[in-house]
């Protein structure tokens, strides 16, 4: 079955510490996946993007994730986070069988003074 | 990146009328549009695909007669939730993806209060 799961539900972290938010892709999906960012009461804001080419993408807000296709993997992370990037981060993967995206069931960063 | 809009952004409604949230993208085309629910605390709930010029299709368990979306071009489509009750209340969120393919990007969300 198609799948994306995002291996933890809460990742709390202290300001300024690094981070990694986990999510695996099942191998039936394509391989064009994203993360996305939710704020409360807000839509999705589309971090970063992996296409092809590679492995390692950039985004915005300093964030980065790498693809790593034999771990089927696409963590996401950040080498020093602020308050702000206190958010719901959502990994997605797009099914060309489906033309739909998967999403992962979220996970919540919560950044700590 | 690409802007999508969404309108109105927060909407309270009596029990048994309708309300019609409109999506834009704003400065891209797009064949293709999304409509999400999404619960507290939960992950996107794809409600329907909308592809301009023809009918939206619904995913399993979503009443398309009362949940009416259109996209008449390439840059709105309209979700009307007819004769809205409490449990119609949700947040709900559109998004478009380009004629070129690649990412989808997404409106702010509508807010929907039915009393």
């Amino acid at each position: 079955a198609q799948s994306v799961t995002q291996l933890d539900s809460q990742v709390p972290v202290f300001e300024e510490a690094p981070v990694e938010l986990r999510c695996n892709y099942s191998s039936s999906v394509s391989v064009y996946l994203f993360w996305y960012v939710q704020y409360p009461n807000q839509g999705l804001q589309l971090l970063l993007k992996y296409l092809s080419g590679s492995t390692l993408v950039k985004g915005i807000n300093g964030f980065e994730a790498e693809f790593n296709k034999s771990q089927t993997s696409f963590h996401l992370r950040k080498p020093s986070v602020h308050i702000s990037d206190t958010a719901e981060y959502f990994c997605a993967a797009f099914s060309s069988n489906t033309g739909k995206l998967i999403f992962g069931q979220g996970t919540t960063l919560q950044v700590k003074p | 990146g690409a802007v999508v809009s969404q309108h109105p952004s927060r909407v309270i409604c009596k029990s048994g009328t309708s309300v019609k949230i409109e999506c834009r993208s704003l400065d891209f085309q797009a064949t293709t549009m999304f409509w999400y629910r999404q619960f507290p605390k939960q992950s996107l709930m794809l409600m329907a695909t909308s592809n301009e010029g023809s009918k939206a299709t619904y995913e399993q368990g979503v009443e398309k007669d009362k949940f009416l979306i259109n996209h008449a071009s390439l840059t709105l489509s309209t979700l009307t939730v007819t004769s809205a009750h409490p449990e119609d209340s949700s947040f709900y969120i559109c998004s478009a993806r380009e004629i070129s393919g690649g990412a989808q990007f997404f409106g702010p969300g509508t807010r929907l209060t039915v009393l």
